[in-house]
């Protein structure tokens, strides 16, 4: 079975500094993993989604994320964070059940931003 | 588009009382999957249809919890009676084959919020 550790369950970086939120895969074969980020009182967004094709994946709002194999690893990254990014961060990877592509979610990263 | 919607996004009821939430997917969509959120357990799969057919149904946590989609457009999910260890935010997601085959790309609707007291 699929699953991803979220490193870390929480992170608090100031307004304008980077943002690293980390999650480590475990797949059997070639996964897909996303970022999903969920605001207060507010549902699930999709920030970003790799699939196999290039390693680096762009998502919404800046934030990127890098596949590495090597590393079983799919960190997402911000260059400079905002007061509006202040939410939970959910790394998913999706598990493959005769034929059906079924989620599995990390147990969360809640992310603070301070002015 | 207007997403994925549900219904109520708020609900206080008391212990012993039936339940029921309600989704509409986004149109076009062919897959509906219900989840579960709760401090304790994080976001669970509790059921998910296919072209309005429950395909798996072994995350429902006991028979107290049915789900039905009577068309496309529209699903329910219900407790009854419900108990205050059903207190959680229920999540309706979507979302479609495309031309590759790709189902794993799922649309949350805002959520409900359920408090049984």
């Amino acid at each position: 079975a699929q699953s991803v550790t979220q490193l870390d369950s929480h992170v608090s970086v100031s307004e304008g500094t980077p943002v690293l939120l980390r999650c480590n895969y475990s797949s059997s074969y070639s996964p897909s993993l996303f970022w999903y980020v969920q605001h207060p009182n507010k549902g699930l967004q999709l920030l970003l989604k790799y699939t196999s094709a290039a390693t680096l994946v762009k998502g919404i709002n800046g934030f990127e994320a890098e596949f590495k194999k090597s590393e079983t690893s799919f960190h997402l990254t911000k260059p400079s964070a905002h007061m509006s990014d202040a939410a939970e961060y959910f790394c998913v990877v999706s598990e493959r059940d005769t034929g059906f592509q079924k989620l599995v979610f990390g147990t969360g990263t809640r992310l603070l931003v301070s002015p | 588009d207007a997403g994925v919607i549900q219904s109520p996004r708020h609900e206080v009821t008391e212990m012993g009382q039936e339940v029921t939430l309600r989704c509409k997917p986004i149109s076009g969509h062919d897959y509906l999957f219900w989840y579960r959120q709760t401090m304790m357990r994080g976001l669970e799969l509790l059921i998910y249809f296919n072209n309005n057919v429950p395909i798996d149904d072994s995350g429902m946590p006991e028979d107290r919890f049915s789900a039905k989609m009577p068309n496309a457009s529209f699903s329910t999910l219900k407790i009854q009676p419900s108990e205050p260890r059903d207190s959680a935010v229920y999540f309706c997601a979507s979302s479609f084959i495309g031309t590759s085959g790709d189902t794993d790309t799922q649309y949350f609707g805002p959520g409900t919020r359920l408090t049984v007291l």
